[in-house]
């Protein structure tokens, strides 16, 4: 049984344009999300996070935004670069102490 | 560059065989923990060490085993290969005694069980 799910394999932006990544779970006992990109070769690096306190944390170029009720989140990163381009997990914790549980992951790529 | 070392970078080795994937954590991290990526599927949780003591386990297999080191450094043993073993393992570390926190992660390491 999937926890964290990210339902779109794939997604293909323009760059300058928004892309935005969306992730649902299914655990409401959830309530520490992240954001992870990795590229080929590479492990996941750590992007941004939010707790559930929040529903907006923003860093730079990327945003995640956390519906609680409807137990969605998403990652915008604006303006998109072609360096973006890369996988994108999204993870998930219960009360910081259970061990992160991860999606599949999105392959992001920023077409110049 | 997380600060996270993984040896061997590749792996190949037959059906029946044991390995031994090595980490080494951040300077000053105490948690270490492992992951799987089989194709096509997200990093899954395999276990937690902190500062030499088993903190969690996830869907290890009874023929994995692992250990953290003095030193803090980390070992994966893989014994009994299966061809579905073949995968990537990450190690990744932190500062925390918990595993829900950001998490640093290795480049892997590449196995292939033939």
């Amino acid at each position: 049984d999937q926890q964290v799910k990210q339902n779109s394999p794939s997604l293909s932006v323009q760059e300058g344009r928004i892309s935005i990544l969306n992730c649902d779970y299914t655990n409401s006992m959830f309530d520490y999300f992240l954001w992870y990109k990795k590229y080929p070769a590479e492990g996941p690096t750590f992007l941004i996070s939010i707790s559930s306190i929040k529903d907006k944390n923003e860093d730079g170029r990327f945003t995640v935004f956390l519906n609680k009720s409807a137990k969605h989140l998403s990652l915008h990163i604006v303006p998109s670069q072609p360096g973006d381009s890369a996988v994108y997990f999204c993870a998930a914790s219960a009360l910081g102490n259970t061990p992160l549980v991860f999606g599949k992951g999105t392959r992001l790529s920023v077409i110049a | 560059d997380s600060g996270v070392t993984q040896t061997p970078k590749h792996l190949i080795t037959a059906t029946g065989q044991r390995v031994t994937l090595r980490c080494s954590p951040r300077s000053g991290d105490l948690s270490v923990y492992w992951y799987q990526q089989s194709l096509d599927q997200g990093l899954q949780f395999l276990i937690h060490y902190y500062n030499g003591e088993e903190r969690a386990k996830g869907n290890i297999l009874e023929r994995f085993s692992a250990q953290q080191f003095p030193d803090l450094h980390s070992e994966l043993n893989l014994s009994s290969l299966e061809l579905g073993d073949s995968a990537l393992y990450f190690c990744a570390s932190s500062p925390r005694t918990s595993g829900g926190y950001e998490q640093y992660f290795g480049p892997g390491t590449r196995l292939t069980v033939t």
